[in-house]
């Protein structure tokens, strides 16, 4: 019954590699979000879909492009992986209608390794 | 634009004695303001959040926190410390002004270490 899961929850992989991160969430919410947490714990949002619809699309090189099937899913490809890619990626959902009161809720996390 | 600034990257207290996490705000209108924690390898979950209805704001664990406008503060207590509050804080703003699909803005996170 988990609320937001990610797969996978450790990625390893070499450089050059694209991987694929996904993220389903089952609290009915209409909004999702991926976060980047860097090796210092500093989380920065990447994107945000509302209803499959692109929202936030942050400094993100191009290698990275989510797709959202439907709005219980959020999915992150990365092309052309590079090292710097190496970090926690974090899937979060919220309601809109909520506004800019409404708390997200989080994943557990994919902690991407780039060798 | 928000920004939040969290004063100390390590708080260190004793099992049984009060935990005081600071956090100043920056905002350019009525902000949103949650505080989050994340245990080792974990994801984050939410402690409680701000949204002007009360000042003085009651999270889960024992936590709570306090909106001070004029000191555009929200600092984190809680009265006694357990060793499982031992994680990662991290003070969270969103501007009143943005959607609600607009990210949320992290601190840079306080790391709470509870001593036996």
């Amino acid at each position: 019954d988990t609320a937001v899961s990610q797969t996978p929850k450790y990625l390893v992989t070499q450089m050059g590699n694209d991987k694929s991160i996904k993220c389903e969430q089952n609290l009915g919410h209409d909004t999702m979000y991926w976060y980047k947490q860097d090796s210092k714990k500093f989380l920065k949002i990447m994107f945000s879909y509302n209803n499959k619809e692109l929202i936030i699309n942050e400094t993100v090189p191009n290698r990275f492009s989510p797709k959202s099937p439907d709005k219980a899913h959020l999915n992150l490809h990365i092309n052309s992986l590079e090292l710097g890619d190496s970090a926690v990626y974090f899937c979060a959902s919220s309601q809109l209608a909520g506004g800019p009161t409404s708390a997200q809720y989080f994943g557990p996390g994919t902690r991407l390794l780039v060798l | 634009a928000q920004s939040v600034t969290q004063l100390d990257s390590h708080v260190s207290v004793s099992e049984g004695t009060p935990v005081l996490l600071r956090c100043n705000y920056s905002s350019s209108y009525s902000p949103s303001l949650f505080w989050y924690v994340q245990h080792p390898n974990k994801g984050l979950q939410l402690l409680l959040k701000y949204t002007s209805a009360a000042t003085l704001v009651k999270g889960i664990n024992g936590f709570e926190a306090e909106f001070k406008k004029s000191e555009t503060s929200f600092h984190l207590t809680k009265p006694s410390a357990h060793m499982s509050d031992a994680a990662e804080y991290f003070c969270v703003v969103r501007d009143g002004l943005g959607g609600g699909a607009d990210g949320l803005t992290f601190g840079k996170g306080t790391h709470l270490i509870i001593q036996p």
